[in-house]
């Protein structure tokens, strides 16, 4: 069945660090890759999105390419603020189920002043 | 801007109770879920649910959950015989099409604990 696999956290980073959490998948077909966000006590909000090999998506300074040939979807962020502390999921739809999310483990960010 | 919208936000139940966890998703969605977080873990896929029916469901998923839409705004998730371990936090979402091709808008979670 379908996988998604991400680095092992806790990530903790300088404010104006560059960030970058690897996500690699494992999926039958042509998935929908996600990047989704939890800040503390709320539910999970879509931070960006790639529906195809070589697309980039990119929200809020963020950045992941959706790389069909490493099956990886690695987010990146050139220079974090303490803003962005929060634990960020990995996703994919479509692989062998189109009808629902499967999530990796999640990686928790805490970033410094 | 919508959203998904979740009660109650802490449910506390004695094992072996009943407890039904309420969601309102997205007006013009047509996709449901539900998922839950034990603490610390990964978020799990229970149920998805489209034109009243299941869709597709998890192994978590077994007899003692169920899924019901009885009216037009509301979608609830049933657990009939509560357990120890599922104490967790249940998250509900939706969608306006299918997962591969429209984003998930998650509630805010219902944190279930049961003693």
């Amino acid at each position: 069945g379908d996988s998604v696999t991400q680095m092992e956290g806790p990530v903790t980073l300088s404010e104006e660090a560059f960030l970058t959490i690897n996500c690699t998948y494992t999926a039958t077909g042509y998935p929908s890759l996600f990047w989704y966000v939890q800040y503390p006590g709320e539910g999970l909000q879509l931070l960006l999105k790639a529906t195809k090999a070589d697309d980039k998506g990119s929200n809020k300074g963020f950045e992941a390419t959706y790389r069909k040939e490493t099956t990886s979807f690695h987010l990146e962020k050139g220079s974090v603020q303490v803003s962005d502390s929060a634990v960020y999921f990995c996703a994919l739809a479509g692989g062998t189920s189109y009808g629902k999310l499967t999530f990796g483990q999640g990686t928790i960010l805490t970033v410094h002043p | 801007e919508p959203e998904v919208t979740q009660t109650p936000s802490h449910q506390v139940t004695q094992m072996g109770q009943e407890v039904i966890l309420r969601c309102v998703p997205i007006s013009n969605h047509l996709y449901f879920y539900w998922y839950r977080q034990i603490l610390g873990q990964k978020v799990e896929f229970l149920v998805s649910f489209y034109n009243n029916e299941i869709s597709e469901k998890s192994e978590i998923f077994d007899d003692q959950f169920s899924v019901e839409r009885p009216d037009g705004s509301n979608f609830t998730l049933k657990i009939r015989s509560t357990k120890l371990e599922d104490s967790a936090m249940y998250f509900c979402a939706s969608s306006e099409f299918s997962a591969r091709n429209s984003p998930l808008h998650f509630g805010n979670g219902t944190r279930l604990t049961v003693t």
